[in-house]
C-alpha cells in the first residue's frame, strides 16, 4: 500500500501559486519524498524529492514539516500546462532493490 | 537527458498471444522497472530489475515474465495475452544509488481483443 495521502483534487487559477499537500506520517528516517507529475498520456515526470531540509529546483519547491509527517510541494506560478496528477511518494528501499509505490495522486487544474 | 524508450506507442493484440514489450534507456542505469497504469488502480509494479539477468517480482507479477541480458534492455513479456491484461504499461530506469529518480517512458497502451 502507498505511504501517502494526498487529496484526490484541486483547482488553482493561472498565474497563482499552487499549494499540493501530502501526509506521510509512517515515513521513516532515511526514507525519502518525491514528487512526480503525469501529464495525459505521457509517462510520470520526476519533479523533486528531500529528506528533511526544504528543496527548490527551477520546476517546483519542496518543503517538508519539521517532524517529517507531512509535505507540500509548490508551483509557485501555475501555468495551464501544469495541469497533471501529482503524485507524492515515499521512496521504499526493497531487499534486492528500489522501487516507488505510487497512490493515486492529486489531479491539479489549473485554469485561466 | 535521460531518454527511456518503449518500442511501441500502441499494441493490439489477441488473446492467447505471446506479447513482448521492449524498454530501452540511454543511460547506463542500473534499475530498470515496469508498471502497469490502470483507472482508478493507479501504477503498480510488476516487475524490477538491478542488474543483467537479475529480476525480482514486484505486487503483481502474475501472468508476466521479464528478460534482462543487456543493461540497456528490459523487456515485459505476457506468455498469453489475456482481456485483463489490456492496460497502459510503464518502464522506468534509475541509477543504484538509493536517492536517484526514476525516468519514465511514455508508456505502451495495450488492448488485448
Amino acid at each position: 500500500d502507498a505511504k501517502t495521502t494526498q487529496p484526490p483534487s484541486m483547482d488553482c487559477a493561472e498565474g497563482r501559486a499552487a499549494n499540493l499537500p501530502c501526509n506521510h506520517s509512517t515515513i521513516s528516517g532515511n526514507e525519502y519524498v518525491y514528487w512526480y507529475r503525469q501529464i495525459h498520456s505521457q509517462g510520470p515526470q520526476y519533479i523533486i524529492h528531500g529528506l528533511k531540509n526544504n528543496e527548490t529546483n527551477e520546476m517546483a519547491s519542496l518543503i517538508i514539516t519539521e517532524d517529517r509527517k507531512s509535505s507540500t510541494l509548490i508551483l509557485p506560478h501555475a501555468t495551464l500546462r501544469d495541469t497533471a496528477v501529482y503524485y507524492c511518494i515515499v521512496r521504499v528501499l526493497n531487499q534486492a532493490g528500489t522501487a516507488l509505490i505510487f497512490g493515486k495522486g492529486t489531479t491539479l487544474s489549473v485554469s485561466s | 537527458d535521460v531518454k527511456v524508450t518503449q518500442s511501441s506507442r500502441y499494441l493490439v493484440k489477441r488473446t492467447g498471444e505471446k506479447v513482448f514489450l521492449e524498454c530501452v534507456q540511454d543511460m547506463d542505469h542500473e534499475n530498470m522497472f515496469w508498471y502497469r497504469q490502470d483507472p482508478g488502480l493507479g501504477l503498480r509494479l510488476i516487475y524490477f530489475s538491478y542488474d543483467v539477468k537479475m529480476k525480482e517480482k514486484g505486487d503483481i507479477p502474475e501472468g508476466y515474465s521479464v528478460s534482462r541480458e543487456k543493461k540497456e534492455r528490459f523487456s515485459l513479456i505476457l506468455e498469453s495475452a489475456s482481456t485483463n491484461q489490456t492496460s497502459m504499461y510503464l518502464c522506468a530506469s534509475t541509477t543504484a544509488v538509493y536517492n536517484s529518480p526514476l525516468h519514465f517512458g511514455n508508456g505502451t497502451r495495450l488492448t488485448v481483443t
